[in-house]
């Protein structure tokens, strides 16, 4: 069975610093990958998402997230975070089921 | 945009009482899920539905059940609501094909008291 994880369950960081959220799954077949966020009592929001071609892929607020097959990873980036970027952060991978598997989450901390 | 909509944001019910929890999507989508989402837990399925009357159990299915009548309505249901089911609960839909992404639904946080 797929799984994901997501190796930290919180990253404070500081407005301006860059920030990277870990996520690593278990599956060696091919994959589709998404990265969601979460914004306190709301749904969940796709933020990007890597289905074939280019293995850097982007969001429209300035996240990235590069695929990397060998290492079964699919990290996301940003070079300088915002106090609005202050949410949870959910990976979340589909391979030959319909039911994608989540990973645990990452709270993201923007301090001022 | 594709929307998905829960009926209710905040629920309070009492130990014992039957609980539905409805969700609504207005994209045709063959696929539905009931997530419940607890600090420290991520998001657990509960059931997925892929057609019509179709169910599946997810990781969690004891003490739920759902209900699809029609393509664009989910339900779920507590039997017998417990103390232990206070959660936030989510509603998803995608299209049948396991490349496309899941649409949530803003989420129904039920507190059993």
């Amino acid at each position: 069975a797929q799984s994901v994880t997501q190796l930290d369950s919180q990253v404070p960081v500081f407005e301006e610093a860059p920030v990277e959220l870990r996520c690593n799954y278990s599956s060696s077949v091919s994959v589709y990958l998404f990265w969601y966020v979460q914004y306190p009592n709301q749904g969940l929001q796709l933020l990007l998402k890597y289905l074939s071609g280019s293995t850097l892929v982007e969001s429209i607020n300035g996240f990235e997230a590069e695929f990397n097959k060998s290492q079964t990873s699919f990290h996301l980036r940003k070079p300088s975070v915002h106090i609005s970027d202050t949410a949870e952060y959910f990976c979340a991978v589909s391979d030959g089921s319909y039911i994608p598997t989540f990973g645990r989450g990452t709270s993201l901390i923007v301090h001022p | 945009d594709v929307k998905v909509t829960q009926s209710s944001r905040y629920l309070v019910k009492r130990t014992g009482e039957k609980v539905f929890l409805e969700c609504v999507q207005d994209m045709d989508h063959e696929n539905m899920f009931w997530y419940r989402q607890d600090p420290g837990l991520g998001l657990r399925l509960i059931y997925f539905s892929y057609d019509v009357k179709m169910k599946e159990k997810g990781d969690i299915p004891e003490g739920y059940s759902v209900s699809r009548e029609k393509k664009e309505r989910f339900s779920l249901i507590l039997e017998s609501a417990s103390t232990n089911q206070t959660s936030m609960y989510l509603c998803a839909s995608s299209y049948g094909a396991r490349r496309t992404e899941a649409f949530f639904g803003q989420g129904t946080r039920l507190t059993v008291v």
